[in-house]
């Protein structure tokens, strides 16, 4: 088992560009997570899908879109890249309780 | 929007001490979640905990849940170098938002030998 994979693993945009960052998981898990890394900030909540055909906002959702292709993809789209987005993006997926597993996460640089 | 206050925010240890780090909230968590992650990796899962008051361990890391549900704490004993990294408390307060996690800013740990 893979268990969560991320691509790219890095990535430069210029401002106003868009691009989407995938993510997969192979544990038949239903919730999926896409979250960002800023310094001293831990993780913070972009979106979530509870279950397949269901997304929701997290806690910084603005400037990003995400779709739940099916159970085991769930994808985050930056339509218009700006600087304030350059982070680390981790997926998560989890079954029961809220244990949530990670992926090895994407580096994304906005210039 | 609920906040995790996690302290300390960076730790410079011998190998062999003993490190205690912890988390506090100002609202009730149902489900409290410890993770280390390595520079330049995703956050790895260390101890999950369940009740209040529970104490849970997982070879020489101890965590316990808060009997008031709004702190709990993890403890490594006799520290080595691999322990290097950066810890996250996480807090979920289940119900309708079940799944959803509060993260803690990190404790940076580093382990001198």
């Amino acid at each position: 088992n893979a268990g969560v994979t991320q691509t790219p693993k890095f990535q430069v945009l210029k401002t106003g560009q868009s691009m989407t960052l995938q993510c997969a998981q192979d544990m038949n898990h239903n919730s999926m997570y896409w979250y960002r890394q800023d310094p001293g900030m831990g993780l913070r909540l972009i979106y979530y899908s509870a279950s397949e055909g269901t997304t929701d906002k997290g806690e910084v959702p603005n400037g990003y879109n995400v779709s739940r292709l099916n159970k085991r993809e769930f994808s985050l789209r930056l339509e218009s890249a700006a600087p304030s987005q350059t982070s680390v993006y981790f997926c998560a997926s989890s079954e029961a309780k809220s244990e949530q597993f990670f992926g090895p996460g994407t580096r994304l640089t906005v210039l | 929007g609920q906040q995790l206050n996690q302290s300390p925010q960076s730790m410079f240890i011998q190998e062999g001490e003993d490190v205690s780090m912890n988390c506090t909230s100002s609202s009730i968590f149902n489900t409290w979640l410890w993770y280390k992650q390595d520079p330049g990796e995703g956050p790895v899962l260390l101890i999950a905990l369940y009740k209040a008051g529970e104490l849970t361990s997982n070879g020489r890391l101890t965590a316990q849940f808060g009997i008031t549900r709004k702190d709990s704490f993890l403890n490594i004993s006799a520290s080595i170098p691999s322990d290097v990294g950066i810890y996250f408390c996480a807090g979920s307060i289940g119900g309708t938002s079940y799944g959803k996690l509060t993260f803690g800013q990190g404790t940076i740990l580093t382990v001198h030998p």
